[in-house]
């Protein structure tokens, strides 16, 4: 079964660094991984897209990189703003299914 | 498009109630999925139906839960009868496997539901 990994859990800059998130995953038969971002209380938002033949998916400040052979996506945010603070989560779709990571904990410090 | 609605976005509820939560996915989507979301777990796939046939319930947690798709605008969770322990955030979430989405997956707002 696929199981994905985020590292770290929690994340806190000060406002305007650029920053990494992490994601890792087990099988790299995947068809593709999408980025979510979640407010306290709210639904999940997609982010970014990235399909397996793919290396990077760009979407303003937001930047999501893919390595299939390695099993990992990076989710870079060029930066960053207090709206940035949010839960972020990847997702891996293994074919029908999509196995998601526990989320990134980020908060933009003003 | 109105995205995915779900009704309602809280229920409160007490101990042995049946609890019927409803999901209406993007127009056109033909996959549909129900997710559960906890502290303690994260978020969790439940069951996932294509083409308004269930495919997967392998994370439905018990028997007291159950899942339709009578139709291609309109699904259901089932809890009867539902239990503390079934206090979470359940999501639901449609997509369409052609299209310039790309398999992108869009969720609802969630339905908060606890259980006394």
């Amino acid at each position: 079964k696929q199981e994905v990994t985020q590292i770290p859990a929690a994340l806190s800059v000060p406002e305007g660094e650029n920053l990494v998130l992490n994601c890792s995953f087990t099988d790299s038969a995947i068809y593709n991984l999408q980025w979510f971002r979640q407010d306290p209380g709210k639904g999940l938002t997609s982010l970014l897209l990235i399909q397996s033949s793919q290396r990077e998916q760009t979407s303003g400040r937001l930047n999501a990189s893919l390595d299939k052979s390695s099993g990992r996506s990076t989710l870079y945010i060029a930066a960053s703003q207090p709206g940035d603070s949010a839960t972020y989560l990847c997702a891996v779709n293994g074919g029908n299914q999509f196995y998601f990571g526990t989320g990134t904990s980020l908060t933009v410090i003003p | 498009d109105a995205g995915v609605i779900q009704s309602p976005r809280h229920e409160v509820t007490e101990m042995g109630q049946e609890v019927t939560l409803r999901c209406k996915p993007i127009s056109g989507h033909d996959y549909l999925f129900w997710y559960r979301q906890t502290m303690m777990r994260g978020l969790e796939l439940l069951i996932y139906f294509n083409n308004n046939v269930p495919i997967d319930d392998s994370g439905m947690p018990e028997d007291r839960f159950s899942a339709k798709m009578p139709n291609a605008s309109f699904s259901t969770l089932k809890i009867q009868p539902s239990e503390p322990r079934d206090s979470a955030v359940y999501f639901c979430a449609s997509r369409r496997t052609t299209g310039t989405s790309g398999n992108e997956q869009f969720f609802g707002p969630g339905t908060r539901l606890t259980v006394l």
